[in-house]
């Protein structure tokens, strides 16, 4: 297994353009996340999704939007980057039910910046 | 909301010495907890977790935490750190009601001199 797998590794945007990092994940999870981590600020939680076809909003969702219209894949859409988007963009997935936990598994990481 | 607080934010220690990474939340239920890693230039991984049972839980490479109810704590501990242990640590807590989602800290940065 591949795990979660992320595209791309580096970016760089100019303010205002836009993009979409990707996400996907070959581990038939049901939840998937997506976290921005700023140096010493710990994880933000920007979208999450509990299944195909369901998304909500985390801690920081603004300036972004998702989707999940498989249960593999769960990109972040950035319509107009701003510099606060700065950051490291983490994708994570897990399993879940009400017997157990299982943990998160996270992808590589994209890096991101807008100047 | 729940919270989640590590206290140490940077902790620099010479190898060999004992290690003990605190980690508090706010929640009354129950809860899950984790501790991940971070090496420098890559993703977080699972240390270790509780889920039910014994409140001490042992992890990867050594490493283990307790979880203290009364205290409402989940430190991470380890006898003997190595220069390989220089990562970012992260608690996370995940509640028993609401939408399970984990909760994270803002992380430790552990640095160990050789």
């Amino acid at each position: 297994n591949a795990g979660v797998t992320q595209t791309p590794k580096f970016r760089i945007l100019k303010i205002g353009q836009s993009m979409t990092l990707q996400c996907t994940q070959d581990m038939n999870h049901n939840y998937m996340y997506w976290y921005r981590q700023d140096p010493g600020m710990g994880l933000k939680l920007i979208y999450y999704s509990v299944g195909a076809g369901i998304t909500d909003k985390g801690e920081v969702p603004n300036g972004y939007n998702v989707s999940r219209s498989t249960t593999e894949d769960f990109p972040l859409r950035l319509e107009l980057a701003a510099p606060s988007q700065t950051s490291v963009y983490f994708c994570a997935s897990s399993d879940w039910d009400r017997s157990s936990y299982n943990e998160q598994f996270f992808g590589p990481g994209t890096r991101l910046t807008v100047l | 909301a729940q919270s989640v607080s590590q206290h140490n934010h940077h902790v620099i220690l010479s190898e060999a010495a004992s290690l003990e990474l605190g980690c508090n939340y706010s929640y009354g239920g129950t809860v899950n907890l984790f501790w991940y890693v971070q090496y420098p230039g890559q993703h977080l991984q699972l240390l270790l977790k509780y889920f039910s049972g014994d409140p001490l839980v042992k992890g990867i490479k050594g490493f283990e935490a307790e979880f203290i109810k009364s205290k409402f704590s989940f430190n991470l501990r380890k006898p003997s750190v190595q220069w390989s242990d220089t990562a970012e640590y992260f608690c996370a807590v995940r509640t028993s009601g609401g939408s399970y989602i984990p909760t994270f800290g803002r992380g430790t940065s552990l640095i160990v001199h050789p």
